[in-house]
């Protein structure tokens, strides 16, 4: 079983700030958070990954409190190619590494 | 980030053909491998785990003489399709991740492999 709920679906319009919540509650001390963007007939493509407070790269941000049984990926300023679903995962090193995809979410922007 | 390659990206057989497809990690060895499988409209479904030089750890309902993966170096796995059926078209998907990296859990996708099994 998955170990994360997302929302199935958000819409957007360009330009916008997207904010897209995954809780884990169950979520274990050793797990990282990880989070992939899918497109159509594609394989997921890495976005971010933490492990506490805020971290930010290039194209997001990942926000995940104190107690880490959520955390939240926004996304600035989308434009029409950031539409594609969103993959929460976490996970650890005992499982070697393996990651359980829940249902993702799909993210619709429009002009 | 790194590259990971599948091929075929596509291929359609008969029912009861085998098919085998390549997943290789291009710049980095790959200590671990997974393969995955997705259904259109739903998420990836993690089919099997695969480490080098040794056999692959399936998940439960996973048929493992149906979906036989090799895994003989650290560039290369396959995932071979046996006396595959219409029920198997689906998109396949490996990922690769390499020892000894910072984060854990770093995995990097194939582009996937569509099968359509007529």
């Amino acid at each position: 079983l998955a170990k994360t709920t997302q929302p199935i679906s958000m819409d957007s319009y360009e330009g916008q700030e997207v904010n897209i919540t995954c809780s884990h509650n169950n979520i274990a001390t050793n797990d990282y958070i990880t989070w992939y963007q899918q497109f159509p007939s594609q394989g997921p493509r890495f976005i971010i990954q933490g492990y506490k407070t805020k971290v930010t790269n290039e194209v997001a941000s990942l926000f995940i409190p104190a107690d880490r049984k959520s955390s939240t990926l926004s996304l600035p300023r989308v434009s029409l190619s950031d539409t594609a679903v969103y993959y929460c995962l976490v996970g650890d090193e005992k499982e070697g590494g393996k990651l359980i995809f829940g249902q993702g979410t799909e993210l619709s922007v429009k002009p | 980030g790194a590259v990971v390659s599948q091929h075929p990206s596509r291929v359609i057989c008969k029912s009861g053909t085998s098919v085998k497809i390549e997943c290789r990690s291009l710049d980095f060895q790959a200590t671990t491998m997974f393969w995955y499988r997705q259904f259109p409209k739903q998420s990836l479904m993690l089919m099997a785990t695969s480490n080098e030089g040794s056999k692959a750890t399936y998940e439960q309902g996973v048929e493992k003489d149906k979906f036989l993966i090799n895994h003989a170096s650290l560039t290369l796995s396959t995932l071979t399709v046996t006396s595959a059926h219409p029920e198997d078209s689906s998109f396949y998907i490996c990922s690769a991740r390499g020892g000894g990296w910072g984060s854990y859990n770093e995995q990097f996708f194939g582009p996937g492999t569509r099968l359509t099994v007529l």
